[in-house]
């Protein structure tokens, strides 16, 4: 079965911290995504990465990284952590087939306080 | 660059009844189109998508969508509505399956008994 897995749920940080959301898939998939969902604006695309240490900017790319050392590990950082980060935030893979699907983990709720 | 309108970011239904989920989009080439819904505290599940071929497109759980091209429309429906039908639907495009998305607002549905 399709296994997109976000290591936390629920994260509460202080504003300035640097923070790590981790995502790993298990379908060796060339394309990895972290998106950021909010109310009213659906989801938006931070970053994606169609191959290891490959990475390109997505819509909203301000105040975030990303790292792909490993095909099947695709890491989101927020170097310095603020109150507009607060955010769901959903991670996704997919192969690069056409006609295939985009699998998405469950999402990891950020909060900073 | 490619846009999703969701018309109606609240949609209440009654048990049995017609749900209709309105999507527009513009893209400048032929688009690949999805629809995906999430259940409260869950992750994103593809309902389904079209690619190529028929413009109507059956997916899970009842749904359909027909994709018509002259209107830049894929609205998504389902005959009757069911208590677990509860959720929120999002549509997306993208320019080639397997490659990023761009999503619409979203349209949480509510099911009245």
């Amino acid at each position: 079965d399709v296994k997109v897995t976000q290591s936390s749920r629920y994260l509460v940080k202080r504003t300035g911290e640097k923070v790590f959301l981790e995502c790993v898939q298990d379908m060796d998939h060339e394309n990895m995504f972290w998106y950021r969902q909010d109310p009213g604006l659906g989801l938006r695309l931070i970053y994606f990465s169609y191959d290891v240490k490959m990475k390109e900017k997505g819509d909203i790319p301000e105040g975030y990284s990303v790292s792909r050392e490993k095909k099947e590990r695709f890491s989101l950082i927020l170097e310095s952590a603020s109150t507009n980060q607060t955010s769901m935030y959903l991670c996704a893979s997919s192969p690069t087939n056409t006609g295939n699907t985009i699998y998405f983990g469950e999402g990891s709720w950020l909060t900073v306080v | 660059a490619q846009s999703v309108t969701q018309l109606g970011s609240h949609v209440s239904v009654s048990e049995g009844a017609l749900v209709l989920l309105r999507c527009n989009y513009s893209s400048s080439v032929p688009p690949y189109l999805f629809w995906y819904v999430q259940y409260p505290n869950q992750g994103l599940q593809l309902l389904l998508k079209y690619t190529t071929g028929a413009t109507l497109v059956k997916g899970i759980n009842g749904f359909e969508a027909e994709f018509k091209k002259s209107e830049t429309s894929f609205h998504l429906t389902k005959p009757s509505a069911h208590m677990s039908d509860a959720a929120e639907y999002f549509c997306a495009v993208s320019k080639a399956a397997g490659n990023k998305l761009t999503f619409g607002g979203g349209t949480r549905v509510l099911v009245k008994p």
